[in-house]
């Protein structure tokens, strides 16, 4: 089944020690997202890729970084964690041009959680 | 400038209740997408439901409807004889047709549904 996956589920590391979340889909989309939700939050967007185009919002921190070294793979690095930083974190992907329906899929998450 | 706003922030409801979740938004663009995304405790937004801003035709999936109202800019979601299997935090999105691929989540409505 076409799908978007996110490696690990779950993640523990220590307070400055930098992590990598990974994500990847097979449904071959253009577009794909990043966001961070805390407890009882809405997703917050910290960047999207369409195509190769990183868009950057104006308010993730300089901490997070992404990487999409091809259309199926997306990277967040947290280069030193706070525990302000502890969340959950979502990858999505929709489509985009002609055959953009407007929905977003999502993966399963990564919750990480900073000691 | 895009809003959403779901008021409800917690339903509580025993099982075999009728719930509708309330969604209002505000947007200047002319053309648009409405959604519908659960999210069961495990965490992954599941995708429900989407309304083109031109097509105010009300839909019915099993137990689930939604009412698309552009006069009174509400999409609102119901749930007949709800299951404890309902349970989650369903978010409403607003996204523009055409353009931008960044929808604008409401913070979420929190379904509890009692056996």
């Amino acid at each position: 089944d076409a799908m978007v996956i996110q490696n690990p589920r779950y993640q523990v590391t220590q307070f400055g020690k930098p992590v990598t979340l990974s994500c990847s889909q097979t449904l071959n989309h253009n577009v794909m997202y990043w966001y961070q939700q805390k407890s009882s939050q809405a997703p917050k967007l910290l960047f999207h890729y369409y195509d190769k185009d990183f868009n950057n919002e104006a308010d993730t921190p300089d901490n997070f970084q992404s990487r999409r070294p091809n259309t199926s793979f997306c990277f967040l690095d947290i280069r030193s964690p706070g525990l302000g930083d502890a969340a959950m974190y979502l990858c999505a992907t929709s489509r985009a041009g002609a055959r953009d329906r407007g929905e977003q899929f999502f993966g399963p998450g990564t919750r990480l959680t900073v000691l | 400038a895009q809003k959403v706003t779901q008021a409800q922030t917690e339903i509580s409801v025993v099982e075999k209740e009728d719930v509708t979740l309330d969604c209002v938004y505000e947007t200047r663009d002319t053309t648009y997408y409405l959604f519908w995304y659960k999210q069961p405790p495990s965490g992954e937004l599941v995708f429900l439901i989407r309304r083109n801003s031109f097509d105010e035709q009300n839909e019915i999936s099993g137990r689930y409807s939604w009412n698309f109202q552009k006069s009174t800019s509400s999409f609102n979601f119901t749930i007949t004889a709800s299951q404890v299997v309902d349970s989650a935090v369903y978010f409403c999105a607003l996204r523009p047709s055409g353009g931008s691929y960044i929808p604008t989540f409401g913070r979420g409505t929190s379904l509890i549904v009692h056996p």
